[in-house]
């Protein structure tokens, strides 16, 4: 079975500011996990991926995220925050070897203040 | 390659109509996947399919909703008998094996 677990339901920080969004993954498998971004009544947009090859990944928007295996952890970072950045943002997991079906955290709604 | 594409982007129902909500997976996936966010919530998982056969249902409620990908044509959710409660953005995936998902820009379902 596996299960990602998205830490905060918000988050909010000031503009130019930095981003720490924590997502937590249980998998019996390696997993392979992604961060979504959803902006107000749009669809999904993926920022980035990892799918075992380097722990620390570079994605869309200057956002990066680092897989830590010992910590189970997959937090999406951003140096400076924009108030473009303010949006719904879900990990997914996904477990090679198990099920296929993409698994979703809660979202975590990123408030940018200016 | 376009992306995935659902259609109608927007669709409004009376309580007791049909919603039938089309999705067109990107060209050579043939893993599907359909997920309901209501108002304020996450995306909840409801059906895997696979071409001509539903994988996984778990997340389907029991009653008036169906899913389907048929050999030829896009995979369609139905819902019969809307409710209120059925009010939602019904969002698609497609996937090759174990590659990550892209999401349709979603079908929002409302019912008055």
């Amino acid at each position: 079975a596996q299960s990602v677990t998205q830490l905060d339901s918000h988050v909010s920080v000031s503009e130019g500011t930095p981003v720490l969004l924590r997502c937590n993954y249980s998998s019996s498998y390696s997993p392979s996990l992604f961060w979504y971004v959803q902006h107000p009544n749009k669809g999904l947009q993926l920022l980035l991926k990892y799918t075992s090859a380097a722990t620390l990944v570079k994605g869309i928007n200057d956002f990066e995220a680092e897989f830590k295996k010992s910590e189970t952890s997959f937090h999406l970072t951003k140096p400076s925050a924009h108030m473009s950045d303010a949006a719904e943002y879900f990990c997914v997991g996904l477990a090679s070897g198990g099920s296929y079906i993409p698994t979703f955290g809660r979202g975590t709604s990123l408030i940018v203040h200016p | 390659n376009a992306g995935v594409m659902q259609n109608p982007r927007h669709l409004v129902r009376r309580r007791g109509q049909e919603a039938r909500l089309r999705c067109s997976p990107m060209k050579g996936h043939s893993h599907v996947y359909w997920y309901r966010q209501l108002p304020e919530e996450g995306l909840k998982f409801m059906v895997y399919l696979q071409k001509e056969n539903i994988i996984d249902e778990s997340g389907m409620p029991k009653e008036r909703f169906s899913a389907e990908f048929p050999k030829e044509g896009p995979s369609i959710l139905r819902i019969q008998q809307v409710v209120r409660g059925d009010s939602a953005a019904y969002f698609c995936a497609s996937s090759g094996l174990n590659t990550e998902a892209f999401f349709g820009q979603g079908t929002r379902l409302t019912v008055v």
